[in-house]
Protein backbone atom coordinates (compact mmCIF):
# COMPACT_ATOMS: atom_id res chain seq x y z
CA UNK A 1 0.00 0.00 0.00
CA UNK A 2 1.09 3.48 -0.86
CA UNK A 3 2.45 5.38 1.94
CA UNK A 4 3.78 9.15 2.27
CA UNK A 5 5.24 10.58 5.06
CA UNK A 6 6.89 14.28 5.64
CA UNK A 7 8.66 15.46 8.32
CA UNK A 8 8.96 17.57 10.20
CA UNK A 9 4.95 18.01 11.06
CA UNK A 10 5.50 21.15 12.80
CA UNK A 11 8.15 23.96 11.84
CA UNK A 12 9.28 27.12 13.80
CA UNK A 13 11.55 29.27 11.86
CA UNK A 14 13.11 32.73 11.72
CA UNK A 15 12.43 35.21 9.18
CA UNK A 16 15.34 35.25 6.63
CA UNK A 17 16.65 31.49 7.43
CA UNK A 18 16.78 28.36 5.45
CA UNK A 19 14.77 25.27 5.98
CA UNK A 20 14.01 21.60 4.25
CA UNK A 21 11.02 20.03 4.39
CA UNK A 22 11.12 15.86 3.46
CA UNK A 23 8.39 13.97 1.86
CA UNK A 24 9.13 9.63 1.75
CA UNK A 25 6.96 7.66 -0.02
CA UNK A 26 6.70 3.72 0.26
CA UNK A 27 6.72 2.61 -3.90
CA UNK A 28 7.73 3.58 -7.09
CA UNK A 29 6.32 6.61 -8.94
CA UNK A 30 7.33 9.43 -10.86
CA UNK A 31 4.66 11.56 -10.33
CA UNK A 32 5.07 14.11 -7.38
CA UNK A 33 3.00 16.91 -6.04
CA UNK A 34 3.21 19.74 -3.79
CA UNK A 35 0.12 21.98 -2.33
CA UNK A 36 -0.04 24.77 0.03
CA UNK A 37 -2.94 25.50 2.34
CA UNK A 38 -3.83 28.74 4.41
CA UNK A 39 -5.57 28.34 7.53
CA UNK A 40 -9.39 27.36 7.01
CA UNK A 41 -8.73 27.60 3.39
CA UNK A 42 -8.30 24.85 0.34
CA UNK A 43 -5.35 23.68 -1.05
CA UNK A 44 -3.39 25.28 -3.84
CA UNK A 45 -1.06 23.32 -6.10
CA UNK A 46 2.36 24.69 -5.64
CA UNK A 47 4.33 22.02 -8.25
CA UNK A 48 4.11 19.19 -10.41
CA UNK A 49 7.38 17.23 -10.18
CA UNK A 50 7.11 14.42 -13.21
CA UNK A 51 10.42 12.75 -13.51
CA UNK A 52 13.67 11.59 -11.23
CA UNK A 53 15.54 14.48 -10.45
CA UNK A 54 12.78 17.16 -11.49
CA UNK A 55 13.64 20.64 -9.78
CA UNK A 56 11.14 23.07 -9.79
CA UNK A 57 11.70 26.78 -8.28
CA UNK A 58 8.72 29.51 -7.59
CA UNK A 59 9.91 32.56 -5.84
CA UNK A 60 11.72 31.17 -2.60
CA UNK A 61 10.41 27.89 -2.50
CA UNK A 62 12.16 25.03 -4.56
CA UNK A 63 10.88 21.39 -4.93
CA UNK A 64 13.11 18.39 -6.01
CA UNK A 65 12.54 14.61 -6.85
CA UNK A 66 14.56 11.47 -6.23
CA UNK A 67 12.24 8.57 -7.42
CA UNK A 68 15.47 6.32 -6.47
CA UNK A 69 15.43 7.03 -2.76
CA UNK A 70 11.28 7.62 -3.07
CA UNK A 71 12.30 11.44 -1.98
CA UNK A 72 11.07 14.57 -2.27
CA UNK A 73 12.34 17.91 -0.57
CA UNK A 74 10.88 20.97 -0.54
CA UNK A 75 13.42 23.81 0.21
CA UNK A 76 12.61 27.31 1.66
CA UNK A 77 15.34 30.03 1.53
CA UNK A 78 15.14 33.10 3.30
CA UNK A 79 11.73 32.17 5.04
CA UNK A 80 9.19 35.27 5.02
CA UNK A 81 6.01 36.03 7.33
CA UNK A 82 3.67 34.99 3.74
CA UNK A 83 4.80 31.44 3.91
CA UNK A 84 3.66 30.79 6.52
CA UNK A 85 1.10 27.86 6.05
CA UNK A 86 0.55 24.46 5.85
CA UNK A 87 2.28 22.22 2.96
CA UNK A 88 1.42 18.54 1.84
CA UNK A 89 3.22 16.03 -0.60
CA UNK A 90 0.71 13.82 -2.53
CA UNK A 91 1.85 11.03 -4.72
CA UNK A 92 0.68 9.08 -7.79
CA UNK A 93 0.46 5.77 -8.11
CA UNK A 94 -1.89 4.23 -10.36
CA UNK A 95 -5.37 5.70 -10.40
CA UNK A 96 -5.32 7.54 -7.09
CA UNK A 97 -3.48 10.54 -5.40
CA UNK A 98 -2.42 9.96 -1.76
CA UNK A 99 -1.57 12.81 0.56
CA UNK A 100 1.03 13.23 3.66
CA UNK A 101 0.69 14.33 6.77
CA UNK A 102 1.16 17.82 6.05
CA UNK A 103 3.66 20.17 7.65
CA UNK A 104 2.46 22.99 9.70
CA UNK A 105 5.27 25.90 8.91
CA UNK A 106 5.07 29.04 11.22
CA UNK A 107 7.49 32.33 9.98
CA UNK A 108 8.51 34.38 12.73
CA UNK A 109 9.81 37.98 13.08
CA UNK B 1 -14.11 30.89 -13.85
CA UNK B 2 -15.36 29.28 -10.90
CA UNK B 3 -13.40 26.16 -11.05
CA UNK B 4 -14.43 23.53 -8.28
CA UNK B 5 -17.65 24.35 -6.40
CA UNK B 6 -18.61 22.56 -3.39
CA UNK B 7 -21.93 22.81 -1.73
CA UNK B 8 -22.98 22.83 0.90
CA UNK B 9 -20.33 25.47 3.12
CA UNK B 10 -21.24 24.08 6.33
CA UNK B 11 -23.67 21.25 7.76
CA UNK B 12 -24.48 20.09 11.52
CA UNK B 13 -26.32 16.45 11.29
CA UNK B 14 -27.59 14.68 14.05
CA UNK B 15 -26.15 10.86 14.34
CA UNK B 16 -28.24 8.96 11.71
CA UNK B 17 -29.33 11.62 9.47
CA UNK B 18 -28.58 11.36 5.50
CA UNK B 19 -27.11 14.02 3.35
CA UNK B 20 -25.45 14.41 -0.19
CA UNK B 21 -22.14 16.66 -0.56
CA UNK B 22 -22.51 18.56 -4.19
CA UNK B 23 -19.50 19.32 -5.89
CA UNK B 24 -19.19 20.57 -9.29
CA UNK B 25 -15.98 21.80 -12.10
CA UNK B 26 -16.26 23.78 -14.68
CA UNK B 27 -12.57 23.00 -16.41
CA UNK B 28 -13.82 19.50 -18.33
CA UNK B 29 -11.88 17.34 -16.31
CA UNK B 30 -11.82 13.53 -16.70
CA UNK B 31 -10.79 12.81 -13.23
CA UNK B 32 -12.88 14.00 -9.85
CA UNK B 33 -11.93 12.64 -6.11
CA UNK B 34 -13.38 13.25 -2.43
CA UNK B 35 -10.74 13.44 0.49
CA UNK B 36 -11.82 14.09 3.84
CA UNK B 37 -9.29 16.07 6.20
CA UNK B 38 -9.04 15.40 9.78
CA UNK B 39 -6.62 17.64 12.09
CA UNK B 40 -2.89 15.33 11.92
CA UNK B 41 -3.83 13.24 9.55
CA UNK B 42 -3.73 15.09 6.19
CA UNK B 43 -5.91 13.98 3.63
CA UNK B 44 -7.46 10.88 3.23
CA UNK B 45 -9.24 9.87 -0.34
CA UNK B 46 -12.64 8.34 0.33
CA UNK B 47 -13.68 7.53 -3.82
CA UNK B 48 -12.31 8.61 -6.72
CA UNK B 49 -14.04 8.75 -10.39
CA UNK B 50 -11.43 8.33 -13.16
CA UNK B 51 -13.66 9.16 -15.36
CA UNK B 52 -17.13 9.69 -16.78
CA UNK B 53 -19.21 6.32 -15.56
CA UNK B 54 -16.50 4.93 -13.47
CA UNK B 55 -16.06 5.29 -9.77
CA UNK B 56 -13.53 3.26 -7.22
CA UNK B 57 -12.87 2.98 -3.34
CA UNK B 58 -10.20 5.17 -1.88
CA UNK B 59 -8.24 4.66 1.38
CA UNK B 60 -11.22 5.33 3.80
CA UNK B 61 -14.72 4.53 1.71
CA UNK B 62 -16.83 2.62 4.40
CA UNK B 63 -20.22 4.83 5.68
CA UNK B 64 -20.16 6.50 1.95
CA UNK B 65 -21.29 6.08 -1.38
CA UNK B 66 -20.52 8.12 -4.82
CA UNK B 67 -22.32 8.94 -7.81
CA UNK B 68 -20.42 10.49 -10.59
CA UNK B 69 -23.62 11.99 -12.39
CA UNK B 70 -21.87 13.47 -15.55
CA UNK B 71 -17.94 14.79 -16.24
CA UNK B 72 -19.23 17.73 -14.43
CA UNK B 73 -20.47 16.39 -11.16
CA UNK B 74 -19.27 13.60 -8.35
CA UNK B 75 -21.81 13.78 -5.26
CA UNK B 76 -20.91 12.00 -1.83
CA UNK B 77 -23.47 10.31 0.03
CA UNK B 78 -23.43 9.30 3.77
CA UNK B 79 -26.62 7.45 4.48
CA UNK B 80 -26.93 7.20 7.87
CA UNK B 81 -24.08 10.18 9.50
CA UNK B 82 -21.76 9.08 12.12
CA UNK B 83 -20.00 11.33 14.97
CA UNK B 84 -16.56 9.39 13.23
CA UNK B 85 -17.71 11.37 9.91
CA UNK B 86 -17.18 14.60 11.59
CA UNK B 87 -14.60 16.54 8.90
CA UNK B 88 -13.67 18.65 6.68
CA UNK B 89 -14.80 17.40 3.31
CA UNK B 90 -12.87 17.94 0.06
CA UNK B 91 -13.94 17.56 -3.57
CA UNK B 92 -10.90 17.72 -6.48
CA UNK B 93 -10.95 17.23 -9.81
CA UNK B 94 -7.87 16.28 -12.23
CA UNK B 95 -7.70 16.58 -16.30
CA UNK B 96 -6.61 13.05 -16.40
CA UNK B 97 -6.07 10.56 -13.84
CA UNK B 98 -1.89 10.55 -13.55
CA UNK B 99 0.21 13.45 -14.55
CA UNK B 100 -1.64 16.39 -13.86
CA UNK B 101 -1.90 18.85 -11.11
CA UNK B 102 -5.48 18.47 -8.73
CA UNK B 103 -7.81 21.51 -8.31
CA UNK B 104 -9.45 21.92 -4.91
CA UNK B 105 -13.22 22.94 -4.14
CA UNK B 106 -13.32 25.04 -1.12
CA UNK B 107 -14.83 22.50 1.29
CA UNK B 108 -17.45 21.25 3.33
CA UNK B 109 -16.95 21.41 7.09
CA UNK B 110 -19.90 18.61 8.70
CA UNK B 111 -20.30 18.18 12.13
CA UNK B 112 -22.46 14.75 13.31
CA UNK B 113 -23.32 15.20 16.58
Amino acid sequence: ELKVEQNPLFLSMQEGKNYTIYCNYSTTSDRLYWYRQDPGKSLESLFVLLSNGAVKQEGRLMASLDTKARLSTLHITAAVHDLSATYFCAVDKTSDMRFGAGTRLTVKP
Amino acid sequence: NAGVTQTPKFQVLKTGQSMTLQCAQDMNHNSMYWYRQDPGMGLRLIYYSASEGTTDKGEVPNGYNVSRLNKREFSLRLESAAPSQTSVYFCASKKDILNTEAFFGQGTRLTVV
